[in-house]
C-alpha cells in the first residue's frame, strides 16, 4: 500500500488557470506537509497542518491555499497559474512528537505555459 | 539563523570504494539531523537520523552517518558504493519554532557511482 500519494502525477496548463493537488497518507500521522521543489532541486517548505490546523505558512503567495478536510488529506488549490509556479511540489507526513521523520509522496510536476 | 549545508553539488566514487557525502549545520539547542535519498523522478526516501544517543548512526541500504558536535557536521557514508546508490542525497535539520517543528533542507549533493 502506498504511504503517501498524491494526484495528479503530472500537470500542465495555461498561465491565469486554477489548479489542484490531492494528497493522502495512511500512516495515521497528524502532521502533514507541502513542499516545493524548483528546477535547481531546492527544497522548500511551504504549509503543514497539524490535525487539519494550520501550523506553517511560509511566506507564501496567498493564491496557493491549503486545505485539510482530515487529518489524512491535505489538498492544495492554486489560482491564477503563473510560470514561475512550475516545479515539482511533493506532500509529505509525519507524527508532530516523537522522531520526526517526515514520509513524502511522489511528487507532483506542475509545468505552467 | 538555522541552518544547513551542503558544500558538494556533486560527488563523484567508482563503485566498491568508500563514500562520504558532506552535511554541516548550524542551530540552536540539541539537533535532530535526517538524511533523505531522491532517485530520479521520485519521492525523498528516509535514510538515516541522528537524535541522541551514538553517534554514529545506521540507515537503509548500508549508509550510515557520523554525528560529530564539536565540528557541527553530520557526513553519510557508506563503505562500499554501489552503482544504484547514484541519486541526490539532502541532509536535513529540524526546527523548533514555538510548538511547531519543521526541516530545513540543504541544497542536495548528486551522489554518481561510476562503474
Amino acid at each position: 500500500d502506498t504511504a503517501v500519494s498524491q494526484t495528479p502525477k503530472y500537470l500542465v496548463t495555461q498561465m491565469g488557470n486554477d489548479k489542484s493537488i490531492k494528497c493522502e497518507q495512511n500512516l495515521g500521522h497528524d502532521t502533514m506537509y507541502w513542499y516545493k521543489q524548483d528546477s535547481k532541486k531546492f527544497l522548500k517548505i511551504m504549509f503543514s497542518y497539524n490535525n487539519k490546523e494550520l501550523i506553517i505558512n511560509e511566506t507564501v503567495p496567498n493564491r496557493f491555499s491549503p486545505k485539510s478536510p482530515d487529518k489524512a488529506h491535505l489538498n492544495l488549490h492554486i489560482n491564477s497559474l503563473e510560470l514561475g509556479d512550475s516545479a515539482v511540489y511533493f506532500c509529505a507526513s509525519s507524527q508532530q512528537t516523537g522522531s520526526y521523520e517526515q514520509y513524502f509522496g511522489p511528487g507532483t510536476r506542475l509545468t505552467v505555459t | 539563523a538555522q541552518s544547513v549545508a551542503q558544500p558538494e553539488d556533486q560527488v563523484n566514487v567508482a563503485e566498491g570504494n568508500p563514500l562520504t557525502v558532506k552535511c554541516t549545520y548550524s542551530v540552536s539547542g540539541n539537533p535532530y539531523l535526517f538524511w533523505y535519498v531522491q532517485y530520479p523522478n521520485r519521492g525523498l526516501q528516509f535514510l538515516l537520523k541522528y537524535i541522541t544517543g551514538d553517534n554514529l548512526v545506521k540507515g537503509s541500504y548500508g549508509f550510515e552517518a557520523e554525528f560529530n558536535k564539536s565540528q557541527t557536521s553530520f557526513h553519510l557514508k557508506k563503505p562500499s558504493a554501489l552503482v544504484s546508490d547514484s541519486a541526490l542525497y539532502f541532509c536535513a535539520v529540524r526546527v523548533l519554532r514555538g510548538a511547531t517543528n519543521k526541516l530545513i533542507f540543504g541544497t542536495g549533493t548528486l551522489l554518481a557511482v561510476q562503474p
